[in-house]
């Protein structure tokens, strides 16, 4: 199963657009790459997920290269609420395990 | 309200004394999981099960069980434990079957925390 890595912390003002990126070097051939945001006394939650090139929603972009050995979970002008960890998961759909990686804390200053 | 509910939020205990922290979906999800959460290590999964009866291990099985005897409990039993189990604890679900995750997110509760001394 692939492992990922990911930025421990990262720092943003508000107005600018954020780039977090994971690797996962070892993804599988069926792997998809989700990403969930978790705010202090919560569970995470669902924000983008994406197997190949680019998936965008109304909140994110998720950009996944050609050999996707990495993904950046892109946040346009990211606001004060936006200040939380942010997880990179790559789940396949041969296995049943999920593989979360460590988490990057985003903080938005004002 | 579609949900997943976790009780308790906060629990503190002794080593060796039984407990059982319930997880409960109301998505008729066919797949639900437990993750346990420390500082600087993420989520880790601990088991993991795909439908009724059907349970697995995770990466983090050790000094845990889990029962799926209908498809909207998923409990976390813990027989014996110990202070290294002193985490966070999150149940999650998804209609993930296996055969796609696409368009299958996990939906998670809102956490146990768990005190163990």
């Amino acid at each position: 199963l692939a492992k990922t890595t990911q930025p421990i912390s990262m720092d943003s003002y508000e107005g600018q657009e954020v780039n977090i990126t994971c690797s996962h070097n070892n993804i599988a051939t069926n792997d998809y790459i989700t990403w969930y945001q978790q705010f202090p006394s919560q569970g995470p939650r669902f924000i983008i997920q994406g197997y190949k090139t680019k998936v965008t929603n109304e909140v994110a972009s998720l950009f996944i290269p050609a050999d996707r050995k990495s993904s950046t979970l892109s946040l346009p002008r990211v606001s004060l609420s936006d200040t939380a960890v942010y997880y990179c998961l790559v789940a396949s759909t041969g296995g049943f395990k999920t593989i979360f990686g460590a988490g990057t804390r985003l903080f938005v200053k004002a | 309200e579609a949900q997943v509910t976790q009780n308790p939020r906060y629990l503190i205990t002794v080593t060796g004394k039984k407990l059982t922290v319930t997880c409960s979906q109301n998505m008729n999800h066919e797949y639900m999981s437990w993750y346990r959460q420390d500082p600087g290590l993420g989520l880790r999964q601990i088991y993991y099960s795909m439908n009724v009866e059907v349970t697995d291990k995770g990466d983090v099985p050790e000094g845990y069980k889990v029962s799926r005897k209908e498809k909207r409990n998923f409990p976390l039993i813990l027989e014996s434990p110990s202070p290294n189990q002193t985490s966070l604890y999150f149940c999650a679900s998804s209609t993930w079957t296996g055969a796609s995750s696409y368009n299958s997110p996990l939906h998670f509760g809102n956490g146990t925390r768990l005190t163990v001394t």
